[in-house]
């Protein structure tokens, strides 16, 4: 695709429901990041895979979030028995290599917990 | 976690001025990113600078890097109003940590 995908774009859940979110990230990359951001914060990284390889997932903020990918294209970030707490902007990336490349960014899926 | 720390956290600057934003880091990198985002939109990548870098061009965006005083900064001339939004610096080592933002307003 153009560009990197994410869905939905809105979700709102009722507490303690789980959430599904979905990337896909530009094809033929190799790098897919998840990041949370908190209206007027920075990005808050949560995990990261290398092709299918989930190589750091030590920003994930409980057992309650599992993040993967796979066949190393796209990737889902699962929230069980959502918290008020978690409600926010999650953003996905993807990037062509490891390292020293940009990463190209989706819109996120903005998660309100009710 | 968040590696980076912008600074200033706000700025408004009349259009035409030039903006500077700093950006300070705890631990070694391999490379340093600036970011733009826009009100409720994704964010887009700006520039990459390299550890072994100390300056970088890209239009009108000029990026330093002192890896000595762990310290980066952005410089944006003759600013227009289409340039307001957040910037984020990002390190990577082996992934990429962002800072808080600054919030830049370009005021008309």
């Amino acid at each position: 695709g153009a560009g990197v995908s994410q869905s939905p774009r809105y979700k709102v859940a009722k507490r303690g429901q789980d959430v599904a979110l979905r990337c896909d990230p530009i094809s033929g990359h190799v790098s897919l990041f998840w990041y949370q951001q908190a209206l007027g914060q920075g990005p808050e990284f949560l995990t990261y895979f290398q092709n299918e390889a989930q190589l750091d997932k030590s920003g994930l903020p409980s057992d309650r979030f599992f993040a993967e990918r796979p066949e190393g294209s796209v990737s889902t970030l699962k929230i069980q028995r959502t918290q008020q707490e978690d409600s926010a902007v999650y953003l996905c990336a993807s990037s062509l290599a490891h390292l020293d490349t940009e990463a190209f960014f989706g819109q996120g899926t903005r998660l309100t917990v009710v | 976690s968040q590696q980076g720390e912008e600074d200033p956290q706000a700025l408004s600057i009349q259009e035409g001025e030039n903006a500077t934003m700093n950006c300070s880091y705890k631990t070694s990198i391999n490379n340093l990113q600036w970011y733009r985002q826009n009100s409720g939109r994704g964010l887009v990548h700006l520039i990459l600078i390299r550890s072994n870098e100390r300056e970088k061009h890209s239009g009108r965006l000029r990026v330093t890097l002192d890896t000595s005083k762990k310290s980066s900064s952005l410089l944006i001339t003759a600013s227009r109003a289409a340039d307001t939004a957040s910037y984020f610096c990002a390190t990577e080592d082996d992934k990429i940590i962002f800072g808080k933002g600054t919030r830049l307003h370009i005021l008309p």
